[in-house]
């Protein structure tokens, strides 16, 4: 069964930071990975999809990159804005069902 | 990319009464929807994988008469909560999984049982 672990649970930065998030799966036979951020009481907004054959994705000041032998996959926030305060989940697609799993997310917040 | 509206955006309703939660995809063809709950400050946790026009998947431990799933076209699927207790108060996300380029979630539903 595919577990998925985000470290840290929250984060507390100052503005203009840059912060990398972790995220550690269990079984490396996954289709891809979704990184998604969450805002207090919405859904869920789609920010990296990486396939399992990338080793990274980039859109704007986001980054993210897979290495699928180890079960660890990052997401860079370059030049932090409190905007980017979210919560950011981690979602591994894998199973013959071909199920999203999802970390716990980590809470960030940037701070003005 | 795809986008998937979900309705209501939040209902509160007496212990007892049954809750439909609507989730439309848009603009793609959804053979496969997902409903998923998460409670405060946790991670979101499968609860179906909705089938269009076939019975529903459940995972272990959802009830399947207490949450029943409609699926009949492409582009719909219900998810009512029957009988709703307070226990039931929750925040219901749908999602549609767009082939090889990942998944959508709508924006979530929170229901409330009083």
């Amino acid at each position: 069964k595919q577990e998925v672990t985000q470290i840290p649970a929250a984060l507390s930065v100052p503005e203009g930071e840059n912060l990398v998030l972790n995220c550690s799966f269990t079984d490396s036979a996954i289709y891809n990975l979704q990184w998604f951020r969450q805002d207090p009481g919405k859904g869920l907004t789609s920010l990296l999809l990486i396939q399992s054959s990338q080793r990274e994705q980039t859109s704007g000041r986001l980054n993210a990159s897979l290495d699928k032998s180890s079960g660890r996959s990052t997401l860079y926030i370059a030049a932090s804005q409190p905007g980017d305060s979210a919560t950011y989940l981690c979602a591994v697609n894998s199973g013959s069902a071909r199920q999203l799993t999802f970390g716990s997310g980590t809470q960030l917040t940037v701070l003005p | 990319g795809a986008v998937v509206s979900q309705h209501p955006s939040w209902v509160i309703c007496k212990s007892g009464t049954s809750v439909k939660i609507e989730c439309r995809s848009l603009d793609f063809q959804a053979t496969t929807m997902f409903w998923y709950r998460q409670f405060p400050k946790q991670s979101l946790m499968l609860m179906a994988t909705s089938n269009e026009g076939s019975k529903a998947t459940y995972e272990q431990g959802v009830e399947k008469d207490k949450f029943l799933i409609n699926h009949a076209s492409l582009t719909l699927s219900t998810l009512t909560v029957t009988s709703a207790h307070p226990e039931d108060s929750s925040f219901y996300i749908c999602s549609v999984a767009l082939g090889g380029r990942g998944y959508t979630f709508g924006s979530g539903t929170r229901l409330t049982v009083v």
